[in-house]
């Protein structure tokens, strides 16, 4: 496809279990994003890939957050041992490169619900 | 954090009506762009504004930037229902993060 794809794009889950949520870029984007929206929220930044340097992960809100990213192409947002306050929907989104002057495209997003 | 601050919180107009919303920062940018969300779902980009320049427009819409008052705004004329969604401006500093702000949610009444 020519969009930004992620999967699922729901997950009920339960506290206390780990999840998966996949982000596939759009072709040649070297830059990747993931944003975690909350109700009624902005976007919180969580993490950022660029090529093979080291991922920023400054936003990750706790060590139960990380990604992974294989080469220029998908990856993976990992939560374990969820908690309820995980609930959120979950962005991903890629550029050209990481330059701010370009366009962010986003994926649908996954909402994720902790019970 | 959020640098983006928009204003209004919700906004509710006819058809036809122009939709103003307002957004402020507190930090030097380098850029300010507006994005769309529909039913919370993925954003799509609507514009980008350089910090050099003062206003643009893009079919609809149209953005000014006061970097004096740290402020943008997006004018949304003759609007439709298709523009019912929330808009959200996203400022970013000397980096690649994008800090964006809580939203305008807007309502356009057939």
């Amino acid at each position: 496809g020519a969009g930004v794809s992620q999967s699922p794009s729901n997950k009920v889950t339960e506290k206390g279990k780990d999840v998966e949520l996949r982000c596939d870029p759009i072709s040649g984007h070297t830059a990747l994003y993931w944003y975690r929206q909350r109700l009624g929220q902005g976007l919180e930044f969580l993490i950022y890939f660029q090529g093979n340097s080291a991922p920023d992960k400054s936003g990750l809100p706790s060590d139960r957050f990380s990604a992974e990213r294989t080469g220029e192409s998908v990856s993976t947002l990992t939560i374990q041992r969820t908690q309820q306050e995980d609930s959120a929907v979950y962005l991903c989104a890629s550029s050209l490169d990481q330059g701010s002057y370009n366009e962010q495209f986003f994926g649908p997003g996954t909402r994720l619900t902790v019970l | 954090s959020q640098q983006g601050e928009e204003d209004p919180q919700a906004l509710s107009i006819q058809e036809g009506e122009n939709a103003t919303m307002n957004c402020s920062y507190k930090t030097s940018i380098n850029n300010l762009q507006w994005y769309r969300q529909n039913s919370g779902r993925g954003l799509v980009h609507l514009i980008l504004i350089r910090s050099n320049e003062r206003e643009k427009h893009s079919g609809r819409l149209r953005v000014t930037l006061d970097t004096s008052k740290k402020s943008s705004s997006l004018l949304i004329t003759a609007s439709r229902a298709a523009d019912t969604a929330s808009y959200f401006c996203a400022t970013d500093g000397n980096d690649y993060k994008l800090s964006f702000g809580a939203g305008t949610t807007v309502t356009v009444r057939a």
